[in-house]
């Protein structure tokens, strides 16, 4: 299956610690978004990648969350410090600038729990 | 803000019963409104929808974009406990595809036998 694969599919920290998740998207896909979802909400925008070019950061994004790319293929989301607020599900997605470019396809994410 | 509503937040509904779930929508140089289901972890596509009042169908499901009134519905005839999940309506905007999707908090649909 060549679907957007993620992981760890869970992980468990402490407050303060520092937390790195890994998405490797579709491999013909160029673009790449990280979202948090907690529950019952849908899924919040944080980041967005073409290639290796970081496009977009949201609000949400503050500056203990970083996001790389390095080579244009997967992306990790680093936590650093974390908090208790923190604890969400976090969504990779994927997509092709081909056509419309709108169709994401999403991971199965990264539970995260923050003690 | 943009913004995306869904309602209800949540549904329960018995088996062989039709469901109408609701998007509206309020964005700025919008482009097209797709509809995901969660089942567990990773939402699937559905449909995206461009044009008002064109149908889009794929057995039990099928979903209709109005542009003028700024909605969009998700029906589900027959339903069955399979259907059950949270079904999440998402937009974007935006003249090129590369701006991120703003979703809704989404339906929790139940499907009871």
């Amino acid at each position: 299956d060549t679907g957007v694969s993620q992981n760890p599919r869970h992980k468990i920290t402490k407050r303060g610690q520092n937390v790195t998740f890994r998405c490797d998207p579709i491999s013909e896909h160029n673009r790449l978004y990280w979202y948090r979802q907690t529950l019952g909400q849908g899924p919040e925008f944080l980041t967005y990648f073409q290639n290796e070019a970081q496009l977009e950061k949201s609000r949400l994004l503050s500056d203990r969350f970083s996001a790389e790319r390095p080579k244009g293929s997967f992306s990790t989301l680093e936590i650093q410090r974390t908090e208790q607020g923190d604890s969400a599900m976090y969504l990779c997605a994927s997509s092709s600038d081909r056509g419309r470019g709108e169709k994401l396809f999403f991971g199965s994410g990264t539970q995260l729990s923050v003690l | 803000e943009d913004k995306v509503v869904q309602s209800p937040l949540s549904l329960v509904v018995h088996e062989g019963d039709t469901v109408t779930l609701n998007c509206s929508y309020e964005v700025t140089n919008f482009r097209s409104l797709l509809w995901y289901k969660q089942e567990k972890k990773a939402p699937t596509f559905l449909f995206m929808l461009t044009s008002s009042g064109i149908e889009k169908k794929s057995g039990r499901l099928s979903s209709i974009l109005d542009k003028k009134e700024l909605f969009s519905i998700l029906n589900i005839t027959a339903t069955q406990t399979g259907d059950s999940a949270i079904y999440l309506c998402a937009v974007h905007k935006g003249v090129t595809g590369n701006t991120p999707l703003v979703f809704g908090k989404g339906t929790r649909l139940s499907v009871i036998a």
